[in-house]
């Protein structure tokens, strides 16, 4: 059974420009988790997406975006992106249903590097 | 969700059993204790999850205390590859799951 695969696994942008990461997640599993990763804040919560809808948000501006599509995939967003958007994105994806959800299955990661 | 608390840093010899503590004081009663390990450079991995009974799977055991406020993570024959931060997370219903510092197990030859 493929993992969680995420895309592309490292790219440079700079100030100003915008990013697009991509997740698929695990065959059968309907919910999609973003993390974002720094060495001073370390693992912070995004969002969450189950069919489609937002299901959890965490504390980031509105420049932080995503989506799911029906097949469960799902991509983030970050526009005008500032130096403090360096981090290590992660994908994760879970069963939907009760504890199970909980059970989250990490992508390697999208480790973004802002100039 | 309960607020977790776990030491910084821990040292285990490769081969003895790695406990690692985590105390949840204000765990409510429909609350999980999930653990999650990350090795350097790696996304985490989910280890194991319980809520009052202890639990056992081919990774490690979970022992909960009767009174819930504390459990125990147990890997039972620690190799060099358990080196890794270890995560103890409080989780109710479809709310997400909200990583804290950990604790970093460092396992010595």
């Amino acid at each position: 059974k493929a993992g969680v695969t995420q895309t592309p696994r490292y790219l440079i942008k700079t100030r100003g420009q915008q990013v697009t990461l991509s997740c698929s997640p695990i065959s059968g599993h309907r919910s999609v988790s973003w993390y974002q990763q720094t060495p001073g804040q370390g693992l912070q919560f995004l969002f969450e997406y189950f069919s489609e809808t937002q299901r959890n948000k965490g504390n980031f501006p509105g420049r932080f975006s995503g989506r799911q599509f029906s097949n469960s995939r799902s991509e983030m967003n970050v526009s005008t992106l500032e130096l403090g958007d360096s981090a290590l994105y992660l994908c994760a994806s879970s069963l939907e249903s009760g504890t199970r959800g909980g059970e989250l299955f990490f992508g390697e990661g999208s480790r973004l590097t802002v100039l | 969700d309960a607020k977790t608390t776990q030491p910084p840093s821990m040292d285990c010899a490769e081969g003895r059993a790695a406990n690692l503590p985590c105390n949840h004081s204000t765990i409510s009663g429909n609350e999980y204790v999930y653990w999650y390990r990350q090795i350097h450079s790696q996304g985490p991995q989910y280890i194991i999850h319980g809520l009052k009974n202890n639990e056992t799977n081919e990774m490690a055991s979970l022992i909960i205390t009767e009174d819930r406020k504390s459990s125990t993570l147990i890997l039972p024959h620690a190799t060099l590859r358990d080196t890794a931060v270890y995560y103890c997370i409080g989780r109710s219903g479809n709310t997400p799951l909200v990583f804290g510092k950990g604790t970093r197990l460092s396992v010595i030859a």
